[in-house]
């Protein structure tokens, strides 16, 4: 089946760190870039993070540079975001998403999400 | 950056009715315009991408339009599980893609 699958989230303190997977199954995850968007409680989609097919793009929505890292292993058809010095706003869902890039699209389109994994920044 | 912004932010309409939802973009975006859907509790779903192509499985009661800066997302006759919150997306330039604020399309 063609699916993400995030992990890693929970109940962290504002400073604290965290770490999400996403694992990919059923399709050649090494040709697709792939992304983080989370959704805080109630609140719109918010773009967070953008890495190519190979790693070699990378970027990151200005809330979130310099605390988080994203990255991926293409021999496990895993993606991951490092997220440090975490505040009360990043409290979210955060979603993994893999990304179509076509033609002079930079992102392009979001044709598969996973569930969802819920990050909740509290003392 | 680019800023995305919907109209309306909330509507009212009855199964059967044709429903438009417009997206504006800051500046000039050519075509790289998509469109999602997300019901309470899932992830969103893509229905359009580059402004008015349809993804695969999609029912075609919906529709993408525009270029530019403009943008409209239809659906010619709702149905009940239309009943969502539906976003538009820029993915044209760095330094990031970005969202609209969502239309939540509700019960008349």
């Amino acid at each position: 089946e063609v699916q993400l699958v995030e992990s890693g989230g929970g109940l962290v303190k504002p400073g604290g760190s965290l770490r999400l997977s996403c694992a990919a199954s059923g399709f050649t995850f090494s040709s697709y870039s792939t992304n983080w968007v989370r959704q805080a409680p109630g609140k719109g989609l918010e773009w967070v993070s953008s890495i190519s097919s190979s790693g070699t793009y990378i970027y990151y929505a200005d809330s979130v540079k310099g605390r988080f890292t994203i990255s991926r292993d293409n021999a496990k058809n895993s993606l991951y975001l490092q997220m440090n010095s975490l505040r009360a706003e990043d409290t979210a869902v955060f979603y993994c998403a893999r990304g179509v890039v076509r033609g002079g699209s930079l992102f392009g389109y979001f044709d598969l999400w996973g569930r969802g994994t819920l990050v909740t920044v509290s003392p | 950056d680019i800023q995305m912004t919907q109209s309306p932010s909330s509507l009212s309409a009855s199964v059967g009715d044709r429903v438009t939802i417009t997206c504006r973009a800051s500046q000039s975006i050519s075509s790289y315009l998509n469109w999602y859907q997300q019901k309470p509790g899932k992830a969103p779903k893509l229905l359009i991408y580059a402004a008015s192509s349809l993804q695969s499985g999609v029912p075609s009661r919906f529709g993408g339009s525009g270029s530019g800066t403009d943008f409209t997302l239809t659906i010619s006759s709702l149905q009940p599980e239309d009943f969502a919150t539906y976003y538009c997306q820029q993915s044209y330039s760095t330094p990031g893609t970005t969202f609209g604020g969502g239309t939540k399309v509700e019960i008349k």
